[in-house]
């Protein structure tokens, strides 16, 4: 199955910095990758995700990049704000047919931003 | 819409106990999955339901865990007996359509239920 390993599991950055946060996965057919972030006392949510057909996606000051060939995927945040302080986490998933509809989650990254 | 509920919010037990978590997911949703976040493990899918029919369960530990979907709007972990390494979060999320697939595959979670078997 696929394996999704996250760096790195802590991050504290200076308000205004960006900060990055990087996935690598195992399977070749992984096809779908998105980013969730998770605040104290919720459940993860959505933030942004890519395709394996698209390099790079932005949404405001968060993006995502991917590179198929190394099998890694990031996240950036630029001009960090305190409200971006949570844990993310990435995942990927195959969407294969019936049976395997699956997201593997790597193990997160606590970011601080610290004001 | 409220969202995917999920109650109790937490839960503590003794060990031997039964622990039964629920999940109310999003009107239209026809997926419904269940994860489990723990710090060693981080977040593991136990089951997941496409029209209330399960799909895929090889990710529910043991015989000790069972899962019910008796209509769309409505779903519930069980776990008995309970055993102190059951204490984790567990997590109730929703979608419709297939992840990866064309249609819409964002998931939305649930608030989760803490739970403390002691």
């Amino acid at each position: 199955g696929e394996n999704v390993e996250q760096h790195p599991s802590t991050l504290s950055v200076q308000e205004g910095d960006s900060a990055v946060i990087k996935c690598t996965y195992s399977d070749s057919a992984s096809n779908y990758f998105p980013w969730y972030k998770q605040e104290l006392g919720k459940g993860p949510q959505l933030i942004i995700d890519i395709r394996s057909n698209v390099g790079e996606k932005k949404d405001q000051r968060i993006a995502v990049t991917l590179n198929k060939t190394a099998k890694h995927f990031s996240l950036h945040i630029t001009e960090t704000q305190p409200e971006d302080s949570a844990v993310y986490f990435c995942a990927a998933s195959s969407g294969k047919e019936t049976g395997a509809n699956n997201l593997f989650f790597g193990t997160g990254t606590r970011l601080t931003v610290i004001p | 819409d409220a969202g995917v509920i999920q109650s109790p919010r937490h839960e503590v037990t003794e060990m031997g106990q039964e622990v039964t978590l629920r999940c109310k997911p999003i009107s239209g949703h026809d997926y419904l999955f269940w994860y489990r976040q723990t710090m060693m493990r981080g977040l593991e899918l136990l089951i997941y339901f496409n029209n209330n029919v399960p799909i895929d369960d090889s990710g529910m530990p043991e015989d000790r865990f069972s899962a019910k979907m008796p209509n769309a709007s409505f779903s519930t972990l069980k776990i008995q007996p309970s055993e102190p390494r059951d204490s984790a979060v567990y997590f109730c999320a929703s979608t419709t359509g297939g992840i990866g697939s064309a249609t819409n595959e964002k998931l939305f979670f649930g608030s989760g239920t803490q739970l403390s078997v002691l």
